[in-house]
Formats: C-alpha cells, sequence, structure tokens
C-alpha cells in the first residue's frame, strides 16, 4: 500500500518562530488533507490540497502532486499550535494518514 | 449543525465482552469510516464505506465488524474485546462516494480493555 511519511517527527519552537513541516507520499493520490490534533485530542481541518498553494493566516500549504510530497508552512508560531499535524491521502476510496509532526510552541 | 458525532465517549470494557460504537453524521456524506489512533501513534483505518450499501476492510480490520445502517450512520462492533483494542477511536465522513472529498472527523470515543 500507498506510505506516508511526515518529518520532523519532532519540533520544539520558541514563540514567533516560523516552521516548514514535510509529508511525502509512495504513489500518485486523488486528495491530500493537513489536520492539526490539538493537546485535547481533536481532529482539526486545516486544509484541503490535492495540488497547488493555499493560504489561511499564519499557516499556509504547498502540494507538489508530481513530486509526491506536501508542505505546511506555519510563520509566528503561538503557544496555541502546539499539537500534533497530521497529513492524509486518499487514495482507492480511502485516506490514509502519516505519523504525525509534534510541535511544541514554547512562551 | 453537529456534524460528526460519535458515542459513546468513553467506555471501559473487560477482556471478552463485546460493545457497539456508533456513530452518525448529518452532513448528508457518502463515505464514512472508523480509524483507530494507539498513544503517539497516527490514525489507522479499521473499516470504510465508500458508499451506502458498501464496506471494506482497512489496515487494521481484525477484531472488528462493521455495519452502515443507512447513509448517515455506520457502527463499529467489537465481539469479543480484546486489551491490545484499548485506543482512541474516530469516525469520520467526506461528501463523496467512494472516497472523494474533505473528510471530517468526530471527536473520539475513548475505549480500555481491561
Amino acid at each position: 500500500g500507498i506510505q506516508v511519511e511526515q518529518s520532523p517527527p519532532d519540533l520544539i519552537l520558541q514563540e514567533g518562530a516560523n516552521s516548514t513541516l514535510r509529508c511525502n507520499f509512495s504513489d500518485s493520490v486523488n486528495n491530500l488533507q493537513w489536520f492539526h490534533q490539538n493537546p485535547w485530542g481533536q481532529l482539526i481541518n486545516l486544509f484541503y490540497i490535492p495540488s497547488g498553494t493555499k493560504q489561511n493566516g499564519r499557516l499556509s500549504a504547498t502540494t507538489v502532486a508530481t513530486e509526491r510530497y506536501s508542505l505546511l508552512y506555519i510563520s509566528s508560531s503561538q503557544t496555541t499550535d502546539s499539537g500534533v499535524y497530521f497529513c492524509a491521502v486518499e487514495r482507492a476510496y480511502k485516506y490514509i494518514f502519516g505519523t504525525g509532526t509534534r510541535l511544541k510552541v514554547l512562551a | 449543525n453537529a456534524g460528526v458525532t460519535q458515542t459513546p465517549k468513553f467506555q471501559v470494557l473487560k477482556t471478552g465482552q463485546s460493545m457497539t460504537l456508533q456513530c452518525a453524521q448529518d452532513m448528508n456524506h457518502n463515505s464514512m469510516y472508523w480509524y483507530r489512533q494507539d498513544p503517539g501513534m497516527g490514525l489507522r483505518l479499521i473499516y470504510y464505506s465508500a458508499s451506502e450499501g458498501t464496506t471494506d476492510k482497512g489496515e487494521v480490520p481484525n477484531g472488528y465488524n462493521v455495519s452502515r445502517l443507512n447513509k448517515r450512520e455506520f457502527s463499529l462492533r467489537l465481539e469479543s474485546a480484546a486489551p491490545s483494542q484499548t485506543s482512541v477511536y474516530f469516525c469520520a465522513s467526506s461528501a463523496g462516494a467512494w472516497g472523494t472529498g474533505e473528510l471530517f472527523f468526530g471527536e473520539g470515543s475513548r475505549l480500555t480493555v481491561l
């Protein structure tokens, strides 16, 4: 089956710093999403981005489907950005998740 | 608009007991999913229903059964619970049939098997 790898696995930032999270996938996909799992366990939709670039406030995402990767940019990080960031790819009627990037933002 | 609703939110079982996790969505979505998340890990797909009337195995189906009761509801059953099934279970749905469209999650059900 398709493999989804995220890097880095862990990231610690000072408040105000910028970061880039990466998602690589091993085969062509139909859709790709980024999620934030907050410290309470809720999964929050960030981007639905099968290709191209989208921005939402301090967050933006780019997917280059032909090269099989996606990037999530977080600018001017805040403590509320802490949690785990997952990418998920859709292929053959189902979404498969990466193992996540655990982000901690220090005040 | 509740989105995806899961019940119960917490459950403790003894080994060998059975239970059913319920999931309902009010977004008129066609596809529904059950995932499990173990501590420090990502989400693994248990079963999915790509359209009303169909169900298929995901990555980790052993020990589970599912029923797509109607377009709104998708239940997950543990027939004989084992400690290895201690996990947080998430239900999700997407608008398109056959997996297309944005995925939306419920708040999760935390299951402990003693």
